[in-house]
């Protein structure tokens, strides 16, 4: 059974750095075509993308925040972190750990079969 | 990828059948996925490669389209199918994964 748990944080300051830690069990990002990604909902609106470690340690990020962004994983302990610098207000939302679907043909199908409860981070000083 | 979602809310009677459209700002093939979000819960994944439905979801949620068109159906509506659902593009390579702003499906 796959479970992701995220933990960090629930409060920063503006232009602080935001560390988030995903915790996971159920499968190794070591095997081939597994992925963890983290995905955002600010209150009440939309997902928003971050995003991607895959099992081959190729990393994959929003185009719109990738400068502030950076993922990477503990293989041994089963975990990924998302740091994202220079936190704003607009940042606040709800995070999310989510994993990779098996389901697709190839490497660009990219969809999500689990997902953590999620982590709420309000920016406010 | 924009993805825009149709209509915002949708009200429906149980029972009843709901349509609910998709369209991606240019071609996607099939390569879109459907969720389902409650209150206060993570999104569920319902729908992937447009029309494949996901584990253990009921057969009364379909998909469908290509190109840039999609639609999610639900028939016999069920009191438990009233939440948001959000559609999501995929495929291309790097990965630019964007969502639709979701259509609420609310009871009538």
């Amino acid at each position: 059974q796959i479970t992701l748990k995220e933990s960090g944080p629930t409060l920063v300051k503006p232009r602080q750095t935001l560390t988030l830690t995903c915790t996971f069990s159920g499968f190794s990002l070591t095997t081939s075509g597994e992925g963890v990604a983290w995905i955002r909902q600010p209150p009440g609106k939309a997902l928003e993308w971050l995003a991607l470690y895959y099992w081959s340690d190729d990393k994959r990020y929003s185009p719109s925040l990738k400068n502030r962004l950076s993922i990477t994983k503990d293989t041994s302990k089963s975990r990924v972190v998302l740091t994202m610098a220079n936190m704003d207000p607009v940042d606040t939302a709800t995070y999310y750990c989510v994993h990779r679907s098996q389901e697709g043909y190839s490497g660009y199908d990219i969809f999500f079969d689990y997902w953590g409860q999620g982590i709420p981070v309000t920016v406010s000083s | 990828r924009a993805m825009t979602q149709s209509p915002g809310t949708l009200s429906g009677s149980p029972g009843e059948t709901v349509t609910l459209s998709c369209t991606a700002s240019q071609s996607i093939s099939s390569n879109l996925a459907w969720y389902q979000q409650k209150p206060g819960q993570p999104p569920r994944l319902l729908i992937y490669d447009a029309s494949s439905r996901a584990t253990g979801v009921p057969a009364r949620f379909s998909g469908s389209g290509f190109g840039a068109e999609f639609t999610l159906t639900i028939s016999n509506l069920q009191s438990e199918d009233f939440a948001v659902y959000y559609c999501q593009q995929y495929g291309n390579w790097p990965p630019t994964l964007s969502f639709g702003g979701g259509t609420k499906v609310e009871i009538k």
